[in-house]
């Protein structure tokens, strides 16, 4: 079946740190990879996402590549800021039928200053 | 601005009541989700829609029921709530594309006592 799978946090890091959140899947075809994050208090917004294989998605400072040979779906950010303190979620769409978001199960990242 | 509105923000009932969550998109959208989201468990999908009066289960139907009656509005039914239902319950959006982001509504927090 399909599924993602995050690393898990708390991810805690310093202000100007750089992050790497990881995310690999399973699925049949060419998924569609998103990562959505969640601010506090807040309903989840679409971060950034890649419809195909060497796809790059980027957004605020944030980068994650399509890699269709590691099945993965990393994300990346240079220099974090407090801001960023969020749960970041990786999530797929299948090639085949209903466009149903399967989810991980989310990274809680907290920036200090 | 697009939105994806949720009837209530917290709600608390009692064991063995009949619940509502509604759901309401203004942006024509074709596809509604129910997720529902727990510490460690990540985004877990109830049950989906694809239509008006079209519905398939998603991993964790069971003790739910959803109606779909107008394309607009998207309902969450808890038949007989229990406590181990006690979650944060977050509604979606999305056009019948898979390379296109689904909007979230803000999110009902529930609590069966």
């Amino acid at each position: 079946g399909n599924s993602v799978t995050q690393m898990e946090g708390p991810v805690t890091l310093s202000e100007e740190a750089f992050l790497t959140i990881n995310c690999t899947y399973t699925a049949t075809g060419y998924p569609s990879l998103f990562w959505y994050v969640q601010y506090p208090g807040e309903g989840l917004q679409l971060l950034l996402k890649a419809t195909k294989a060497d796809d790059k998605g980027s957004n605020k400072g944030f980068e994650a590549t399509y890699r269709k040979e590691t099945t993965s779906f990393h994300l990346e950010k240079g220099s974090v800021q407090v801001s960023d303190s969020a749960v970041y979620f990786c999530a797929l769409i299948p090639s085949g039928g209903y466009n149903k978001l399967i989810f991980g199960a989310g990274t809680r990242l907290a920036v200090h200053p | 601005d697009v939105k994806v509105t949720q009837s209530s923000r917290y709600l608390v009932k009692r064991t063995g009541e009949k619940v509502f969550l509604e759901c309401v998109q203004d942006m024509d959208h074709e596809n509604m989700f129910w997720y529902r989201q727990d510490p460690g468990l990540g985004l877990r999908l109830i049950y989906f829609s694809y239509d008006v009066k079209m519905k398939e289960k998603g991993d964790i139907p069971e003790g739910y029921s959803v109606s779909r009656e107008k394309k607009e509005r998207f309902s969450l039914i808890l038949e007989s709530a229990s406590t181990n239902q006690t979650s944060m319950y977050l509604c979606a959006s999305s056009l019948p594309d898979r390379t296109t982001e689904a909007f979230f509504g803000q999110g009902t927090r529930l609590t069966v006592v």
